[in-house]
């Protein structure tokens, strides 16, 4: 089944304890991209990528960090969490930006 | 960059009437707009697509309006179900970016 898998689905932690949050596809995809949701604010993208070793800022990159070493996998870093990112987070995968993507299932993120 | 709106971002309509949802964008450059449903726990679904080069699309009960003069595009869902309850989202991008950029949803309760 073609598919983004996010993990972990859930995750409370304290201010400033390093975690990562893997995203793997199966499809193959160039193309990946990390998104925050907050209500009212819609998806906010974070990181993208291009392709293996290539990614760039989005709109909001601020405490977060990526890497792309393998074409299936794009985990997002976050080295200090602080109380603002806690969040509702999306991993995407599409060949094109331009054209849809599949969304994983989120990752809800707590930071206390 | 490019801005996105949304409204409303709160729809309650009765089942068997119809639902529309607006978005405006700002770049006239954007020729890609695609609209995403977000189900309860899940990621967002893209459910319709259209492009510059085309002013309407139909796919059973949905239809997706571009107006490329005024800058705003519009879902159209008929014949509403309980199951198209759910938040909905539009987004806008360009040949040339590298992402989609998401208006702040809307949620849609159909009401039995």
């Amino acid at each position: 089944e073609a598919q983004v898998t996010q993990n972990p689905r859930y995750l409370i932690t304290v201010t400033g304890k390093k975690l990562t949050v893997t995203c793997s596809q199966n499809m193959n995809h160039e193309y990946m991209s990390w998104y925050r949701q907050d209500p009212g604010l819609g998806l906010r993208q974070i990181y993208y990528s291009m392709n293996v070793e290539v990614t760039d800022k989005g709109d909001v990159p601020e405490g977060y960090k990526v890497s792309r070493k393998e074409k299936r996998n794009f985990p997002l870093i976050l080295e200090s969490p602080s109380p603002n990112q806690t969040s509702l987070y999306f991993c995407a995968s599409g060949t094109d930006p331009n054209y849809g993507y599949t969304f994983g299932s989120g990752t809800r993120l707590t930071v206390v | 960059g490019e801005n996105v709106e949304q409204h409303p971002s709160t729809l309650s309509v009765q089942e068997g009437d119809s639902a529309v949802i607006k978005c405006t964008y700002s770049d006239s450059a954007s020729n890609y707009f695609p609209w995403y449903k977000q189900e309860l726990g899940k990621g967002p679904q893209l459910i319709i697509d259209i492009r510059s080069n085309v002013g309407e699309k139909k796919d059973q009960r949905i239809a997706v309006t571009l107006n490329k003069t005024a800058k705003h595009f519009s879902l159209h869902i008929t014949e509403t179900q309980p199951e198209d309850s759910a938040v909905y989202f539009c987004a806008a991008s360009w040949t040339a970016g590298n992402k989609l950029t998401f208006g702040g949803g809307t949620r849609v309760l159909v009401k039995p």
